[in-house]
């Protein structure tokens, strides 16, 4: 079964850094490219980050380019996304998602709840 | 980057009734990388429909996608009650994926 668990999550200040975590099991990691999409409180899905499968591409979202960096540890079987410089509006549920076919997203984590409030 | 805007913003329909819905891209889309998703509360969005046409192995046929160019639409063709959740589209292009607001599906 495929499985992805995400975890790193929590409170922290605007201005703050966290990195997020996600342990990947039930299939071929390194054949996948990998994203993170978060989703804010009653909102619809935002993706944030891409990886290749190898991990030498990676794409971000302008609303959050030069705050995060995503990697990736193909040995492990792990994704990771760095945030720097979080602010109020970065609060949401951080999904670890496997890149698909024609691009889509078609397995998702129960993902890690972000907030950034002073 | 591609805005998606989906219409309506929600609607209410009774079992056994045909629902369509609609994503407008803000330009072309290659309608290879147009997808749609079901989101229920508390719940991940589940992948239903990909490329645009293309069922995801296990998803009932009364789902249906179609469109090409900034013109996209999901449709259930008879809407059971476990339909009930909110229906993103999703797209991609030029590295950049983008999702639409979503449309509430409500059954009476």
């Amino acid at each position: 079964e495929v499985q992805l668990v995400e975890s790193g999550g929590g409170l922290l200040q605007p201005g703050g850094s966290l990195k997020v975590s996600c342990a990947a099991s039930g299939f071929t990691f390194s054949t996948y490219g990998m994203s993170w999409v978060r989703q804010a409180p009653g909102k619809g899905p935002e993706w944030v980050a891409f990886v290749s499968n190898s991990g030498s591409t990676t794409h971000y979202a302008d609303s959050m380019r030069g705050r995060v960096t995503i990697s990736r540890d193909n040995g492990k079987g792990s994704l990771s996304l760095q945030m720097n410089s979080l602010r109020p509006e970065d609060t949401a549920l951080y999904y670890c998602v496997r890149t698909w076919r024609e691009n889509t997203f078609d397995m998702w984590g129960v993902g890690t709840m972000v907030t950034v409030s002073s | 980057e591609i805005v998606l805007t989906q219409s309506p913003g929600s609607l209410s329909s009774s079992p056994g009734e045909r629902v369509t819905l609609f994503c407008r891209a803000s330009q072309s889309v290659s309608s290879n990388y147009l997808a749609w998703y079901q989101q229920k509360p508390g719940q991940a969005p589940r992948l239903l429909i990909y490329g645009p046409s293309n069922r995801v192995t296990g998803i009932p046929d009364r789902f249906s996608g179609s469109g090409s160019g900034t013109e996209f639409t999901l449709t259930i063709s008879r809407l059971a009650p476990e339909d009930s959740a909110v229906y993103y589209c999703q797209q991609y292009g030029d590295t950049q994926w983008t999702f639409g607001q979503g449309t509430k599906v409500e059954i009476k």
